[in-house]
């Protein structure tokens, strides 16, 4: 059975903190590690990671996977406020679209 | 451009009922997935359609039924419901196509979801 688990459960963090997030997996037939931000209701969709070694960036986020030791991360430097959030992590596997969620980091910035 | 869009916004239904839930995909989009969401945990793989196909399925009991329409848009319907149902029900969509079934399946978009409390 696929499984994804994330590290920490939660975070409380002072505005201008840099924190990294943490994302292992086990699954059949890997395709693809996705990032995602949870505020309220939507997943929104941060990064699609596929290739190992290889950074992504967005603005204050970045994130890269590496395959060999099944895992990835998540850095956000420069945290405001409105980085508060849930963070799920999740992987692609198989044949179908698929996704397997990890529980998630609740990221806390405080003035 | 609109995203994926749910509807209703919240549901609230006693044990033993039906429910149906409505998501319409991303304009171009022709891949459907439901997932549920309970509090403090990820979402839940439910289903996959694809072109009106159900493409996948997760660990569901067969109370749990959706279906594609061939505007793309989907209903997942829930009978029998337990308070276990609660959850938070999230419809994504994807760019999946014929010609590269493998290139960006996994990339959802989600929309707001339905939150479903079964009192």
């Amino acid at each position: 059975e696929d499984k994804v688990v994330q590290s920490p459960l939660s975070l409380v963090v002072h505005e201008g903190d840099t924190v990294t997030l943490n994302c292992s997996y086990e699954v059949t037939n890997f395709r693809s590690l996705l990032w995602y931000k949870q505020e309220k209701k939507a997943p929104t969709f941060l990064f699609m990671l596929t290739s190992s070694g290889i950074e992504k960036k967005s603005g204050r986020l970045s994130s890269i996977l590496d395959k060999k030791e099944l895992f990835s991360i998540l850095n956000i430097t420069a945290t405001q406020t409105g980085d508060s959030a849930v963070y799920l992590c999740a992987v692609g596997g198989g044949t179908a679209s698929k996704l397997t969620f990890g529980t998630g980091t609740r990221l806390q910035v405080t003035l | 451009d609109a995203g994926v869009t749910q509807s209703p916004t919240h549901l609230i239904k006693t044990r033993g009922q039906q429910v149906t839930l409505r998501c319409s995909p991303i304009s171009g989009h022709k891949s459907v997935s439901w997932y549920q969401q309970v509090l403090g945990q990820g979402p839940q793989f439910i289903f996959q359609y694809y072109e009106k196909e159900e493409r996948g399925r997760g660990n569901f009991p067969d109370r749990f039924s959706a279906r594609q329409f061939p505007n793309y848009s989907s209903e997942l319907n829930v009978n029998a419901l337990l308070l276990g149902d609660s959850a938070l029900y999230l419809c994504a969509s994807s760019l999946q196509t014929r010609a590269n079934p493998g290139q960006g399946r996994e990339k959802l978009f989600f929309g707001s979801g339905t939150q479903l409390s079964v009192l």
